[in-house]
């Protein structure tokens, strides 16, 4: 059985700090992959980055950037300077080898980011 | 622009309606697709998996009788909740893959908010 878990139900920064959005997860399969979604209050998902189990690569897109550590079972999402409308539900989920039609998600439970001004 | 796309997005009914949600994946065909429940401020749950021309897989704890699942074709899945009652509250959503684009995330729909009155 698949598990991920986020440990911060919140956090609420300043904006432009950084911050740091934490995700450990557990699995037995060796081929796996990590996804973080952005939910707004609207509702909907907003896909943000995939990363498979073979790909320790660090990626940054923008002032998003991730950090895979399989020796920890991690995946951490950073935000640098963060802005008001960054503010949302962020979750961090995990597949097991993707079929061809897709895969069921295990999600964790969310970290809720509040950006003030 | 979205892939899957759902319908209604919101729905307010009477206690013992039915009511009906369509998935339809707009730009590739699905031959499985998932359904998921997320009840306020928590994550989201896999309720069950829709198979194109077969039955549904549904998850652990999920009435198969309550949650009905079509999926007729390889474009559209519904889910009919029927004789809704206000625990049945809870924001709907689901998502499909590529089966020709191994390397694209499962995309989601923007979800469908059912209140039960």
């Amino acid at each position: 059985a698949q598990k991920v878990t986020q440990a911060q139900t919140e956090i609420s920064v300043v904006e432009k700090e950084d911050v740091t959005l934490d995700c450990v997860y557990e699995t037995r399969d060796t081929t796996y992959y990590l996804f973080w979604y952005k939910q707004p209050p609207s509702g909907e998902l907003v896909f943000l980055i995939r990363r498979n189990s073979f790909d320790e690569q660090n990626e940054i897109s923008g002032r998003y950037s991730w950090n895979f550590q399989k020796s920890t079972s991690s995946f951490n999402f950073t935000i640098t300077a963060s802005q008001v409308v960054d503010s949302a539900v962020y979750f961090c989920a995990l597949t097991v080898l993707l079929t061809g039609g897709g895969n069921k998600l295990t999600f964790g439970t969310g970290t809720q980011l509040k950006v003030e001004l | 622009g979205a892939v899957v796309s759902q319908h209604p997005s919101w729905v307010i009914c009477k206690s013992g309606t039915s009511v009906k949600i369509e998935c339809r994946s707009l730009d590739f065909q699905a031959t499985t697709m998932f359904w998921y429940r997320q009840f306020p401020k928590q994550s989201l749950m896999l309720m069950a998996t829709s198979n194109e021309g077969s039955k549904a897989t549904y998850e652990q704890g999920v009435e198969k009788d309550k949650f009905l699942i079509n999926h007729a074709s390889l474009t559209l899945s519904t889910l009919t909740v029927t004789s809704a009652h206000p625990e049945d509250s809870s924001f709907y959503i689901c998502s499909a893959g590529n089966p020709t684009g191994s390397n694209q995330p499962q995309h989601f729909g923007d979800g469908t908010r059912l209140s039960i009155l």
